[in-house]
């Protein structure tokens, strides 16, 4: 069975940094594209950031290039979101999601639960 | 960056009744186009991919038409269970994005 476990949300300041984790079980990790999709609370999804199997590609939403740092550790099979120079509008749901293959495939065939990550001092 | 527009915003229907919903692109995305279902408090489950594919595990009462521009997502025969927010996402060109959603509520 596929499971998407994400971590690390919370309470963080404007200006703050997060790190989100994604703890992956139940396929080949190593083989599939994962990536990251956030909801604002109330809103629609906003994909954010992509990385394709071993890595070889990465991708962002312009809305967090330079700001936010997709990655994964395969050995771990975990995906992993940096998250700094956080601001108000990045409060919302973040979601792990892994792709339907290594790096093409690119719609979301399983998702985690989901950490709230809220910005606010 | 291509931009989905779904419609109705809000559908209303009753179980039994045939549910259609719009997503239109802003630029041709070919097939590349998937749909999503999303219950208050849940995770988004994919529902089609590449416009007319059923995901894993989803009923045959879901079905996905349509290419380039125009896609329809239609429910033939309402469960209770199909009452949710369905949101389209495009995988044609970067960024990937989402549609605003539709929600298929209760009359």
């Amino acid at each position: 069975e596929v499971q998407l476990l994400e971590s690390g949300g919370g309470l963080v300041q404007p200006g703050g940094s997060l790190r989100l984790s994604c703890a992956a079980s139940g396929f080949r990790f190593s083989s599939y594209a994962m990536g990251w999709v956030r909801q604002a609370p109330g809103k629609g999804l906003e994909w954010l950031s992509g990385v394709s199997a071993a890595g070889v590609n990465i991708y962002y939403a312009d809305s967090v290039k330079g700001r936010f740092t997709i990655s994964r550790d395969d050995s771990k099979n975990t995906l992993y979101l940096q998250m700094n120079s956080l601001r108000a509008e990045d409060t919302a749901a973040y979601y792990c999601a892994k792709t339907g293959g290594s790096s093409s495939s690119w719609w979301f065939d399983y998702w985690g639960q989901g950490t709230p990550v809220t910005v606010s001092s | 960056e291509i931009v989905l527009t779904q419609s109705p915003a809000t559908l209303s229907l009753s179980p039994g009744e045939r549910a259609t919903l719009s997503c239109r692109a802003s630029q041709s995305v070919v097939s590349k186009l998937a749909w999503y279902q999303q219950k208050p408090g849940q995770a988004p489950r994919l529902v089609i991919y590449d416009a007319s594919n059923r995901a894993n595990g989803i009923p045959a009462r879901f079905s996905g038409s349509g290419s380039g521009t125009d896609f329809t997502l239609t429910i033939s025969s309402l469960e209770p269970e199909d009452f949710a927010v369905y949101f389209c996402q495009q995988r044609f060109n970067w960024p990937l994005t989402f549609g605003g959603g539709t929600k298929v509520e209760i009359e």
